[in-house]
């Protein structure tokens, strides 16, 4: 299935400081999705982005569309012990209903 | 409130047993995803269904199948376990192709 390369794969930051994790494909995606997972649990859903150079924010939480679809981001400023977890960037591929997730973004955040 | 609800949190099975794992959604949604998590290798996809009765191969479909008849409840079958299944099992259901996905609380197999 299509895949897209996220990075870093892990992360550790110190409170406080922000975290950016990227998202790169080799095609034009149509939209792209952001989960996060908790340790110990499950994928939870953020956001998703349609159109080209989107920007959406949520809190301290910034979510970005590149121009060209072809790449996106999540930015957060002053990191929290809470927003530990691993952030994906699922993509369709295949027949355009495998949803496919890969290793994700595992961060870190030190008190 | 939306739910995907997976049969057990935590199973133990012995190498070479039939193994049985279900996932319901209550929210009458067309597609329904298996995937493994295992440490450093993120989310892997097993197998996936768009309907009743139709399944298709995800990137990892060696040593399981799936069954799906009916529209909430989608089973997946480890023919005959083996210690590298052992792993946590995830279920995730969405309403259409790009939507959402609403994931299950993973079934943590061990196969001894």
């Amino acid at each position: 299935g299509q895949q897209v390369m996220q990075i870093p794969q892990y992360q550790h930051v110190q409170e406080g400081e922000d975290f950016t994790t990227y998202c790169n494909s080799s095609t034009t995606l149509s939209n792209i999705q952001w989960y996060k997972q908790r340790p110990g649990g499950h994928p939870v859903f953020l956001i998703q982005l349609v159109k080209s150079g989107e920007v959406k924010k949520q809190k301290r939480l910034t979510f970005q569309f590149g121009e060209a679809k072809k790449n996106s981001s999540l930015h957060i400023t002053a990191t929290q012990t809470t927003d530990v977890g691993t952030y994906f960037c699922p993509v369709l591929g295949g027949s355009a209903r495998q949803l496919t997730f890969g290793s994700g973004t595992q961060l870190t955040v030190l008190p | 409130d939306v739910k995907v609800t997976q049969s057990s949190r935590y199973l133990v099975k012995r190498t070479g047993e039939k193994v049985f794992l279900e996932c319901v959604q209550d929210m009458d949604h067309e597609n329904m995803f298996w995937y493994r998590q295992d440490p450093g290798l993120g989310l892997r996809l097993i197998y996936f269904s768009y309907d009743v009765k139709m399944k298709e191969k995800g990137d990892i479909p060696e040593g399981y199948s799936v069954s799906r008849e009916k529209k909430e409840r989608f089973s997946l079958i480890l023919e005959s376990a083996s210690t590298n299944q052992t792993s946590m099992y995830l279920c995730a259901s969405t309403r259409g192709s790009d939507t959402e996905a609403f994931f299950g609380q993973g079934t943590r197999l061990t196969v001894v």
